[in-house]
Order: C-alpha cells, then sequence, then structure tokens
C-alpha cells in the first residue's frame, strides 16, 4: 500500500528541547515537502526537496532544518523549539500524476 | 505570485441538497487546481484536479469541479450531500511553469445536516 509515514504523531514538548519528526514514504517519490497547517491559515510550506541532496525553503522556513540523505525519508528537525511552532505538521509526496500525497500528520505542542 | 481564497470559512447544508464550495485563484500562467479533503485526524486526501481540457471535471466520491478562467475560479460541486461529506475542504494551485511548489487555501468547513 502507498503510504507515507509520520511519526511521531502526537507530541507535547518544552521551549528549547530538539526534537526530530520523521517521514518516511515508498512510492519512489522524488520530491518531497513539508508543511504546517494552522487555523485560518491553511497550509503553508516549510521546506522541500527535488531530491536526494537537494533541499530548499519553502514560505515559512524559520526555526526549522531538514535533510534529504536518502530518498525515502525527509526528516523534520526544530533545532530548539518555540511555542509558535506548536501546528499541526504534514508530509507530502509529489505523485507521478500531478497530486500531493499526505501523511497522517504530527501534532506538536510546545510549551 | 500564487494565491488561493477561499470566501467562506464554514458551509451548511441539508443532506441530499446541492453544494458548492468556492475558490477563486491567482496564478501566473495556465493553473493546475486542486481540491483535497480533510477528515477529522486524518491527512490531506486529494479529490480531483483540473490540468488541461474539459473545464468540468470529476473526482472521487461524487464530487466535481467547474474551471471558469475568465473568473479564476475553480468550485466544488456535488449534486446530493451526504452526512459523510462533512470535512474540511482546501483548495489549491500550481502554475504550470516547470516548479512544483502548491498554495493551498484557507479551507473551508462544510457541515451537512441530516
Amino acid at each position: 500500500e502507498a503510504q507515507v509515514t509520520q511519526n511521531p504523531r502526537y507530541l507535547i514538548t518544552v521551549t528549547g528541547k530538539k526534537l526530530t519528526v520523521t517521514c518516511s514514504q515508498n512510492m519512489n517519490h522524488e520530491y518531497m515537502s513539508w508543511y504546517r497547517q494552522d487555523p485560518g491559515l491553511g497550509l503553508r510550506q516549510i521546506y522541500y526537496s527535488m531530491n536526494v541532496e537537494v533541499t530548499d525553503k519553502g514560505d515559512v522556513p524559520e526555526g526549522y532544518k531538514v535533510s534529504r540523505k536518502e530518498k525515502r525519508n525527509f526528516p523534520l528537525i526544530l533545532e530548539s523549539p518555540s511555542p509558535n511552532q506548536t501546528s499541526l505538521y504534514f508530509c507530502a509526496t509529489l505523485s507521478n500524476t500531478g497530486e500531493l500525497f499526505f501523511g497522517e500528520g504530527s501534532r506538536l505542542t510546545v510549551l | 505570485a500564487q494565491s488561493v481564497a477561499q470566501p467562506e470559512d464554514q458551509v451548511n447544508v441539508a443532506e441530499g441538497n446541492p453544494l458548492t464550495v468556492k475558490c477563486t485563484y491567482s496564478v501566473s500562467g495556465n493553473p493546475y487546481l486542486f481540491w483535497y479533503v480533510q477528515y477529522p485526524n486524518r491527512g490531506l486526501q486529494f479529490l480531483l484536479k483540473y490540468i488541461t481540457g474539459d473545464n468540468l471535471v470529476k473526482g472521487s466520491y461524487g464530487f466535481e469541479a467547474e474551471f471558469n478562467k475568465s473568473q479564476t475560479s475553480f468550485h466544488l460541486k456535488k449534486p446530493s450531500a451526504l452526512v459523510s461529506d462533512s470535512a474540511l475542504y482546501f483548495c489549491a494551485v500550481r502554475a504550470n511553469t516547470g516548479g512544483f511548489k502548491t498554495i493551498f487555501g484557507a479551507g473551508t468547513r462544510l457541515f451537512v445536516k441530516a
């Protein structure tokens, strides 16, 4: 079954404690992206990756890092989380037919 | 710059009635247009898309959308709503100029009452 798998699904953490949200896909898609979803703002792109070792900033990259060492994985790293990074995060891949394929989401709360 | 507007935060409709969720867009060049649906505690799921060709596109679960170039709109429609259609709907646009950046609207919550 085609899947984008994110972990953890839910996380409560404290300000400044580094965390990583993992994303893995089994569809061999080249393009992967991270979004955050906030009420009234829709989805905003944080970072994206066109392929292995190729990453670039989206619209709201501040406070986040990513890496793409292998095609299937695209982790999102928060080096020093702050309360304004409390949000619902989605990893997505771009299918060969042009639509995005999303993971189930990771709800992060930073206290 | 690309943008998407969903003018209604919420749409209420009775089961069995037709529904429309509105979307207008702004993009340089010709657009690729998409609708996604999000059920509670789930990721977004692709519903339908317009790339080229017939202005009326049909998608999953009986939904359809009409591309109107002159009005820069891509409204989502369904002839007869179901209670199970209640969800959050997102319109999205991507320019066909070679990039992959997709811009999303703020979302419209659809409530279908029995």
